[in-house]
Order: structure tokens, then sequence, then C-alpha cells
């Protein structure tokens, strides 16, 4: 059974700190990594598609790194604000399908 | 950029009834897949669906509790079969271009059964 992840479960950030969160997943039959943004009451969205160990990708004030050979992903949000509250998930893409982590609720604090 | 319309957003069933949650895409897509989560846990994969054929369904997850069709390549349903308290989840519709590329969901349904 594919085991994917994701610590902590929950993170409450003052506005305008940075934070970051952690995804873990299998190193063999690696695929690709996804990063998305689930915001209450609607659709999740996608963040980054991450393939090649070492990527970094960035959009505005969200990074992420990847290490498939150890097996891990690290999201990164730089001056956090009130719009970033949402739960980040992370998916492992193997055999044509995603398998998900459980989620990281982050929650911004004005 | 693509479209899901997925229905309805919410609903509150009794026990032993069905749903059928309804997703439309606004093009041709190849695999549609129909997840599941149920509070505190991780979006579960329950079936891969494929116009003309069926669905194929993940560990844990049979037809006959969720039955899905898939008539064209723009539209599928999930059916939520003899519900029970432990079926109330969030239930999401998802289609990817294909490999390395990012997924697109459904508004999702929240379910409640009572």
């Amino acid at each position: 059974i594919l085991n994917v992840e994701q610590s902590p479960q929950s993170l409450h950030v003052q506005e305008g700190d940075s934070t970051n969160f952690t995804c873990s997943f299998p190193s063999s039959n690696f695929y690709a990594l996804h990063w998305y943004r689930w915001e209450t009451a609607k659709s999740p969205e996608a963040l980054f598609v991450m393939t090649l160990n070492g990527d970094e990708k960035k959009k505005g004030r969200i990074s992420a790194t990847l290490n498939t050979k150890e097996g891990y992903s690290y999201l990164y949000i730089k001056g956090s604000q009130p719009e970033d509250s949402a739960t980040y998930l992370c998916a492992f893409e193997g055999a044509q399908k995603l398998v998900f982590g459980q989620g990281t609720r982050l929650t911004i604090n004005p | 950029s693509a479209v899901i319309s997925q229905k309805p957003s919410r609903d509150i069933c009794q026990r032993g009834t069905s749903l059928t949650i309804q997703c439309q895409v606004d093009s041709q897509v190849t695999m549609m897949f129909w997840y599941r989560q149920q509070p505190g846990q991780s979006l579960t994969l329950i079936a891969t669906a494929n116009q003309g054929s069926e669905a194929t369904y993940e560990s844990g997850f049979v037809i006959d509790k969720f039955p899905i069709s898939r008539p064209n390549l723009t539209f599928s349903t999930l059916t939520v079969s003899n519900m029970s308290p432990e079926d109330s989840s969030i239930y999401l519709c998802s289609f990817m271009r294909g490999g390395n590329t990012k997924a697109f969901f459904g508004q999702g349904t929240r379910l409640t059964v009572v």
C-alpha cells in the first residue's frame, strides 16, 4: 500500500510570517509529485507538478522543492497572507493515478 | 482552463437510500477519477472511469456500492448506494489530461447520511 504522509496536520501562522511543510512519499516507481491548495467550498487547485530530483518551482510567494531519492518534498510560503489559509495536499503520481496525503491545514492569523 | 461542473454540492440523505453525483466536463477527457474524503482522512481514489468500458475500482471499493456510469467523454456519474452514516464524506470527480499534468477537480459533493 502506497503511503504518502504530510506534516504537520495543521498549522497556525501569524500574518507576514513564512512557513513550510513536508510531504514524504515512496522513492520507488516515482512518476511525479503534485501539490494542491484546497480552500473550503472550492475545488482543489493545482500549485505544482514536479518530476525531476532537485526540482524547485515557484509561483508568487509559494515555492516547492523535490527530492525523489529520499522521497520528500517541501512547500514554502513566504510572507503569509490571510488568503493563504487553506488545506495543502500533496499527491504521489504513479501508474496513472494519484495517491494523496492527508493534507496540512494552514490557518493565517491576522 | 478546463471546467468541471459537479452536482449536487451538498446533500443530507436518509440511511438506506442512494444518491447519484454528476460531473460534466467542458471538453472531452479519456479518464475520469472519483475520490472520497472521509472526515480526517486523505482524499482516496474510489475508481477510474473510462468511456465505453467498466470502471476500475480500487481496493476496498466495489461496483455494487459505488456504481459508475461514463456514457461519453464529457460526463460521468457516481452513485452511493444503500447509504450508511459511514458514507458521510466529500466526493470529488477529477481528470488529468495526461501523465505529469495537473489534475482538475469538481467543486465536490458534501454528503451527510443520517
